[in-house]
């Protein structure tokens, strides 16, 4: 079946180091592939996606870019800022039947200090 | 817009009693998802519908547990009888992929405590 697999956290940084979270993921076909924020206290939130090969996707200064060849998506940014601090997900959405069922990682934790 | 809402947003009751949590989707969305989110297991999708049309439940824990989707604006996940175990936060999220979008939006969830 499909599965995604991210990195453990919790990760620590300081103000405007750089961040890469790692991803990985198991499917069928041509996935779509996602990256969820989820501040505390609140739901999740689409970060970015990306849904074919070599795409990348982008959103308040994260990349990510879809690589078929190593079925990864690993979420990047150069300067992370204390506002970053939050939980982050990987997750896919399979291409077959039809389902709109994502499917998520663990989710790793982002501390950012001042 | 709107968001999805959901209530309550906290719920704190007894083990063995029964609990219901409530959920409205986007509006126009057709697919509703109910998740559950715990420490120890992260994020588990245990229902969705298409169309108020339940399409996947097998992540329902059990018996004990039963969703409803009455209209396309509403519905229900219910907790009969309640225990400890189920301890968690409740989300909801919606999407419309006849919209051409196939991203799902968030509740702000709820926060469950049986004790």
């Amino acid at each position: 079946g499909n599965s995604v697999t991210q990195m453990e956290g919790p990760v620590t940084l300081s103000e405007e180091a750089f961040l890469t979270i790692n991803c990985t993921y198991t499917a069928t076909g041509y996935p779509s592939l996602f990256w969820y924020v989820q501040y505390p206290g609140e739901g999740l939130q689409l970060l970015l996606k990306a849904t074919k090969a070599d795409d990348k996707g982008s959103n308040k200064g994260f990349e990510a870019t879809y690589r078929k060849e190593t079925t990864s998506f690993h979420l990047e940014k150069g300067s992370v800022q204390v506002s970053d601090s939050a939980v982050y997900f990987c997750a896919l959405r399979g291409t077959q039947g039809g389902s709109e069922k994502l499917v998520f990682g663990k989710g790793t934790k982002l501390t950012v200090n001042p | 817009d709107a968001g999805v809402i959901q209530s309550p947003r906290h719920e704190v009751t007894e083990m063995g009693q029964e609990v219901t949590l409530r959920c409205k989707p986007i509006s126009g969305h057709n697919s509703l998802f109910w998740y559950r989110q715990t420490m120890m297991r992260g994020l588990e999708l245990l229902i969705y519908f298409n169309n108020n049309v339940p399409i996947d439940d097998s992540g329902m824990p059990e018996d004990r547990f039963s969703a409803k989707m009455p209209n396309a604006s509403f519905s229900t996940l219910k907790i009969q009888p309640s225990e400890p175990r189920d301890s968690a936060v409740y989300f909801c999220a919606s999407s419309s992929l006849l919209a051409g979008a196939d991203t799902q939006y968030f509740g702000p969830g709820t926060r469950l405590t049986v004790l």
